[in-house]
């Protein structure tokens, strides 16, 4: 079963606008939510991240809300670029660094 | 540059020919695992290690090995690969603090026929 729910699979944004992914959780252990993005051919690389006790963080264009009673999560992406154009992946970190990852988002970013 | 290095980057095998799949870190990290990415799947975990000579199971370990006699390295080992293990795998390293980012090599696309 896979414990971290990504939604939607693919997006397609135009130039300025918001990109929005969603995530949901089961696991009430996860102490920790980053996001990861991944350039084709290349290994994915933490974007952002969040505990559980932040309702929202911010870092340039990028933000977490998290809805920690909804076990949801989601990122913004504001004012989308082209070179955004990359999967996104959302996970819920358990003890021992255990990362559980979503099913990714392909954003594309249309000029 | 810190970095974590994969080998080889492309494979394409036949079934029930053993392979391995190095994986080394320069970052002195204890934390270890690998993954294999499939399409609307995202990563699952295959293996980790917390430290040299500690390996266990993650979501999806049947037919994979792992060693950790090192601490820079943690090669994969598929002793009979099938037509089902064809992904994209991903060695990740990280320290054990607490919310520590991993980071990822570059990925080794498998192809078993």
């Amino acid at each position: 079963q896979q414990q971290v729910k990504q939604s939607p699979q693919s997006l397609i944004v135009q130039k300025g606008g918001i990109s929005i992914i969603n995530c949901a959780y089961e696991n009430t252990a996860f102490d920790y939510f980053p996001w990861y993005q991944q350039f084709p051919g290349k290994g994915p690389a933490l974007l952002i991240a969040i505990r559980p006790d932040v309702s929202e963080k911010k870092e340039g264009r990028f933000t977490i809300s998290f809805n920690k009673s909804a076990k949801q999560f989601s990122l913004h992406i504001m004012d989308s670029q082209p070179g955004d154009s990359a999967t996104y992946f959302c996970a819920g970190k358990a003890a021992g660094n255990k990362l559980t990852f979503g099913g990714g988002t392909r954003v594309l970013v249309k000029p | 540059e810190a970095q974590v290095t994969q080998n080889p980057r492309y494979l394409i095998t036949v079934t029930g020919k053993k392979l391995t799949v190095t994986c080394s870190q320069n970052m002195n990290h204890e934390y270890m695992s690998w993954y294999r990415q499939d399409p609307g799947l995202g990563l699952r975990q295959i293996y980790y290690s917390m430290n040299v000579e500690v390996t266990d199971k993650g979501d999806v370990p049947e037919g994979y090995k792992v060693s950790r006699k090192e601490k820079r390295n943690f090669p994969l080992i598929l002793e009979s690969p099938s037509p089902n293990q064809t992904s994209l795998y991903f060695c990740a390293s990280s320290l054990l603090r607490q919310g520590n980012e991993q980071f990822f090599g570059p990925g080794t696309r498998l192809t078993v026929l």
